[in-house]
């Protein structure tokens, strides 16, 4: 199965750096998805990007796709303590009846205040 | 506005000793339901999958099992603890019908350890 892998697996900043993590995954998506966990908690969902799009925003946060190069980048800029979570992304599967999504393991962010 | 619950929110069993984790979903009819587990500093391993009451999928051979015994009820069960068990367990759901990807909704998590 594929799967999307975050890069680094750590990244240690001070407050108001940003902070940028890569996914990288294997064969063709409908779309990834970015995550967020705090420790000990579930996971969050953060943002949605479709195969057919390039660059999608939500706040402080920006995503980027490139398909060709099977890579998605999540920046998060002007970053907080608050940001101090895990990150992973999750790629889907092109076609099939349902959503089977696959998770890396996740680029792990600490945000020094 | 949807929910999901999990309980128990820690376990400690011992090796050999039987199984169930609860999840529940609120506020929506026929979701997709998921069973994660995620060992210490791990991504996310999907276990077990439901499209529908009594439709299961398994995506990791193991001696675990899960039920979907109603609508938005998902049970992970085992009869055996294994030391390798241990693990922090989640259960998601999504919104039901569609066909390709849609947005996971994580409960709170269960973190087992088996001693």
């Amino acid at each position: 199965s594929q799967q999307g892998e975050e890069d680094p697996q750590a990244l240690s900043i001070q407050e108001g750096e940003n902070a940028t993590m890569n996914c990288s995954y294997k064969t063709s998506i409908n779309n990834l998805q970015w995550y967020r966990q705090n420790s000990g908690r579930g996971l969050v969902h953060l943002i949605l990007i479709r195969s057919n799009e390039r660059e999608k925003h939500s706040g402080r946060l920006r995503v980027t796709l490139d398909t060709s190069k099977k890579s998605s980048s999540l920046l998060i800029t002007a970053s907080r303590a608050a940001d101090t979570a895990s990150y992973f992304c999750a790629t889907d599967k092109v076609g099939g009846g349902s959503y089977i999504p696959t998770f890396g393991r996740g680029t792990s962010l600490i945000v020094h205040p | 506005s949807q929910t999901i619950h999990q309980w128990p929110a820690t376990l400690v069993q011992p090796v050999g000793s039987p199984l169930s984790l609860e999840c529940t979903v609120e506020g929506t009819s026929n979701p997709n339901l998921y069973w994660y587990r995620q060992a210490a500093g791990r991504g996310l391993q999907l276990l077990f999958y439901s499209v529908g009451i009594g439709q299961i999928s398994s995506e990791v051979p193991q001696n675990l099992s899960a039920s979907r015994p109603q609508d938005r009820q998902f049970i992970l069960s085992s009869k055996k603890l294994l030391l390798s068990d241990s693990g922090f367990y989640l259960c998601a759901w999504s919104v039901g019908g569609q066909g390709d990807s849609d947005t996971q909704y994580f409960g709170p998590g269960t973190r087992l350890t088996v001693l």
